[in-house]
């Protein structure tokens, strides 16, 4: 079945550092990819997404190009700062599907 | 403004209880998803409707109940609250349209604690 898997946590990394976040999938057509972000004491909010392949996603600093080749649509950001500690939950849909498929979820602490 | 509301926002009870998680969505959904969200940040689907009158079992079994009586509105039960049901219960819902391509929205969860 589909699956996600992203790179364990917690990260943390120094103001102004650049991030990577990990994330391959697995999947037996052709899905959407999301980032999700998770603030301290909140829901999930959708970070950027990408709907075919070679996509960038981009919002708030952050981008992820949907790569089918190697299957991954890792997150990156050139200047992380301490507001943008939170959890990140990358996930999958398929369009013929009606759930996404989200994966374990990345804390990310930014030190001042 | 279109959102998507949870409350109570914490809940402390005792056990045996009989508890309504409540959530509701201003944006026409027709979709709507409850998760439970365990300590290690894992998300479990447990609930999902289609829309009116639609309830399904999700990926991880529960011993709670959802209804779905209105489009705007689908609460979950627990007819005997344990201290296994503490956890943090997250709200979501999506469009049906093929376009949005199942992007979900989120409340901003109910973290429920059974003594």
């Amino acid at each position: 079945g589909d699956s996600v898997t992203q790179m364990e946590g917690p990260v943390t990394l120094s103001e102004e550092a650049f991030l990577t976040i990990n994330c391959t999938y697995t999947a037996t057509g052709y899905p959407s990819l999301f980032w999700y972000v998770q603030y301290p004491g909140e829901g999930l909010q959708l970070l950027l997404k990408a709907t075919k392949a070679d996509d960038k996603g981009s919002n708030k600093g952050f981008e992820a190009t949907y790569r089918k080749e190697t299957t991954s649509f890792h997150l990156e950001k050139g200047s992380v700062q301490v507001s943008d500690s939170a959890v990140y939950f990358c996930a999958l849909s398929e369009n013929r599907d009606d759930k996404i498929i989200f994966g374990k979820g990345t804390r990310l602490h930014i030190l001042p | 403004e279109a959102d998507i509301y949870q409350t109570p926002r914490y809940l402390v009870i005792g056990t045996g209880k009989k508890i309504t998680l409540e959530c509701s969505q201003t944006m026409g959904h027709d979709k709507m998803y409850w998760y439970q969200q365990d300590p290690g940040m894992e998300l479990h689907l447990i609930h999902y409707s289609y829309g009116v009158n639609s309830t399904e079992k999700g990926d991880l079994s529960s011993e709670s109940t959802v209804s779905r009586i209105r489009t705007e509105h689908f609460p979950l039960t627990l007819e005997s609250a344990r201290p296994s049901h503490t956890s943090q219960y997250l709200c979501a819902s999506s469009d049906l349209n093929p376009m949005s391509y199942n992007e979900q929205f989120f409340g901003p969860g109910t973290r429920l604690t059974v003594l």
